[in-house]
């Protein structure tokens, strides 16, 4: 079974701290994902990565930065949290099959932040 | 960019009704996922449509693939307790983005 793990389910933060949230795959995935899930916004994409050391600009990037040195680990981090950051963050990761043949993604149990 | 919309938001099902959810993208897709997240947990994948007007069956669920592929639907028929949660409809685009709509969350009412 594919697992996705993150680091984990819960975390409280004071605002301005700086947040790492870990992300790891256990099936050798090429491509790997963040998003955040809010009431209402669904699932919204912070930064992918497509390969190691490969990073991407989701649609909300804004206030995070990410680094995948290894294929199975992908961080995402929260240069200085602010209370907006508050959120249910997802990690998900697939295989890279080609430009034309997508895969599925295998979602982690999520991570709660909260920013005080 | 590519943006996935989704409605409606709500749907509040009587149990035995029938319901249709709704994808739509603002650009061609390659194809649709759809994927379902129960209260509490995380999505999981429910299947990918490639074709243009594809239909395909799992029990008491019917996903179906616009002509165009900009949109797609998802059909449950007889509701059951066990369907509550969100649906999402994921488009891929070629840079390897994968996009979420907001999803139809689903209340059912025994």
């Amino acid at each position: 079974d594919v697992k996705v793990t993150q680091s984990s389910r819960y975390l409280v933060k004071r605002t301005g701290e700086k947040v790492f949230l870990e992300c790891v795959q256990d099936m050798d995935h090429e491509n790997m994902f963040w998003y955040r899930q809010d009431p209402g916004l669904g699932l919204r994409l912070i930064y992918f990565s497509y390969d190691v050391k490969m990073k991407e600009k989701g649609d909300i990037p804004e206030g995070y930065s990410v680094s995948r040195e290894k294929k199975e680990r992908f961080s995402l981090i929260l240069e200085s949290a602010s209370t907006n950051q508050t959120s249910m963050y997802l990690c998900a990761s697939s295989f890279n099959r080609g430009r034309l043949v997508n895969t599925e993604a295998f979602f982690g149990q999520g991570t709660r932040l909260t920013v005080v | 960019g590519q943006q996935v919309m989704q409605i409606p938001q709500y749907q509040h099902v009587q149990e035995g009704e029938d319901f249709t959810t709704y994808c739509n993208s603002s650009t061609t897709l390659s194809n649709i996922q759809w994927y379902k997240q129960r209260p509490g947990g995380h999505p999981v994948f429910l299947i990918q449509l490639v074709k243009s007007g594809e239909v395909k069956k799992q029990k008491r669920l019917t996903f179906q693939f616009g002509e165009a592929k900009k949109n797609s639907s998802l059909h449950i028929t007889a509701t059951q307790t066990t369907d509550v949660g969100t649906y999402f409809c994921a488009g891929w685009s070629n840079d390897y983005k994968l996009s979420f709509g907001a999803g139809t969350t689903v209340t059912v009412r025994a």
